[in-house]
């Protein structure tokens, strides 16, 4: 199972991004995936997950994160995509993808917001 | 939410030594608990999962026990590339909270 994540860089506050991950060796239309974060010398924080299509897509976001980040996916093309808006100082973290059960991680790719 | 409480946050011990890493859930998770080590500056890798299923590849000193609310990680005998931040995660239920982390260094 390979996971690799694009799209960090930095931002202003306030402004969005949208993170990718293209995903390969996994039956990918069948996983649940997830976003999970580190903020710089924390810890790990889950950022939210999606159902695979015929479990329904549906999404689980952090509470921190609800109604700001948006977690989707492109079966035809095995990406999973991480939206988010109106960022803050505090989102400043390396964004990982990861299988919903833990078992596979990506490398994780840096968000910066700062003005 | 369920919490999730490590201990100890740090520990030093030495090369071949056996080392115990507890977990606590605020809640019965059954046996959905995961343990992840992070090395410094990567990204992290599942060790165990189901609390006690070793990922192929992970060597066998690793070993996990537990269920309901009380899991530990146990390394029966320390090797140099082990120093590292272990995380455990709960994935009982959404938000799939992670303990503080456990830092392990060298004496």
């Amino acid at each position: 199972v390979q996971l690799v994540e694009s799209g960090g860089g930095l931002v202003r506050p306030g402004g969005s991004l949208r993170l990718s991950c293209a995903a390969s060796g996994l039956t990918f239309t069948t996983a649940w995936m997830s976003w999970v974060r580190q903020a710089p010398g924390k810890g790990l924080e889950w950022v939210g997950r999606i159902k695979s299509k015929i479990d329904g897509e549906t999404t689980d976001y952090a509470a921190p994160v609800k109604g700001i980040f948006t977690i989707t996916r492109d079966d035809s093309k095995n990406m999973l995509f991480l939206q988010m808006n109106s960022l803050k100082t505090e989102d400043t973290a390396v964004y990982y993808c990861s299988t919903e059960d833990g078992r596979n991680w990506g490398q994780g790719t840096l968000v910066t917001v700062s003005s | 939410d369920i919490q999730m409480t490590q201990s100890p946050s740090s520990l030093s011990a030495s090369v071949g030594d056996r080392v115990t890493i507890t977990c606590r859930a605020s809640q019965s998770i059954s046996s959905y608990l995961n343990w992840h080590q992070q090395i410094p500056g990567k990204a992290p890798k599942v060790l165990i999962y189901g609390a006690s299923t070793l990922k192929g590849g992970v060597p066998s000193r690793f070993s996990g026990s537990g269920s309901g609310t009380d899991f530990t990680l146990t390394i029966s005998s320390l090797q140099p590339e082990d120093f590292a931040t272990y995380y455990c995660q709960q994935s009982f239920s959404t938000p799939y909270t992670f303990g503080q982390g456990t830092k392990l260094e060298i004496k």
